[in-house]
């Protein structure tokens, strides 16, 4: 089976520019989470989607925001961009949500705003 | 509100000595707990999980944790690390919730 993919894998864009993250779960995974990771605050939990429905939600502003479409596969947005969104946004795949289950992780998203 | 704390953040062990990395979370009901691992350029990855059962869980590459409730602690051992054990470790708990909270990870650097 195919892994989680991610596109782009990097990404440099200026402040108050927006931005969009893709990615496709493993065949038959329904349940796409997404995650922040910076050195200093390691995982931070954006968002997760189940069967088009966004289930849970992180603390994070409404700049964030993401959608998943029929084929499970996900994107996420960020508008206005500041420095401190530069990241390493990761995308996490799972056969359930409830309770989640092992999340299989993409390579992420590395974006730099400059 | 839930967390989950890893006291160390780095660590350096050489090859050979045992490893124990720590993991504490706050919240007092039924908790689904996880270790994961990101091997320098690799994606993150399971080592191993705690549901219910047994509360010494073993996991792949020789890695086993011990959930213990009362200390709300779910750590991480190795009896003899090897080089290739370098990576970032990260503890992860599900709390009586729909959704996955990780802890900052610490960083494991074997000396060879």
């Amino acid at each position: 089976k195919a892994g989680v993919t991610q596109t782009p894998r990097y990404l440099i864009k200026t402040r108050g520019q927006q931005v969009t993250l893709s990615c496709s779960p493993i065949s038959g995974h329904r349940s796409v989470s997404w995650y922040q990771q910076t050195p200093g605050q390691g995982l931070q939990f954006l968002f997760e989607y189940f069967s088009e429905t966004q289930r849970n939600k992180g603390n994070f502003p409404g700049r964030f925001s993401g959608r998943q479409f029929s084929n499970s596969r996900s994107e996420m947005n960020v508008s206005t961009l500041e420095l401190g969104d530069s990241a390493l946004y990761l995308c996490a795949s799972s056969s359930s949500y409830s309770p989640p289950d092992t999340q299989y992780f993409g390579p992420g998203t590395r974006l730099t705003v400059l | 509100a839930q967390s989950v704390s890893q006291h160390n953040h780095h660590v350096i062990l050489s090859e050979a000595a045992s490893l124990e990395l720590g993991c504490n979370y706050s919240y007092g009901g039924t908790v689904n707990l996880f270790w994961y691992v990101q091997y320098p350029g690799q994606h993150l990855q399971l080592l191993l999980k705690y549901f219910s059962g047994d509360p010494l869980v073993k996991g792949i590459k020789g890695f086993e944790a011990e959930f213990i409730k009362s200390k709300f602690s779910f750590n991480l051992r190795k009896p003899s690390v090897q080089w290739s054990d370098t990576a970032e470790y990260f503890c992860a708990v599900n709390a009586g919730t729909d959704k996955i909270i990780f802890g900052k990870g610490t960083r494991l650097h074997i000396l060879p």
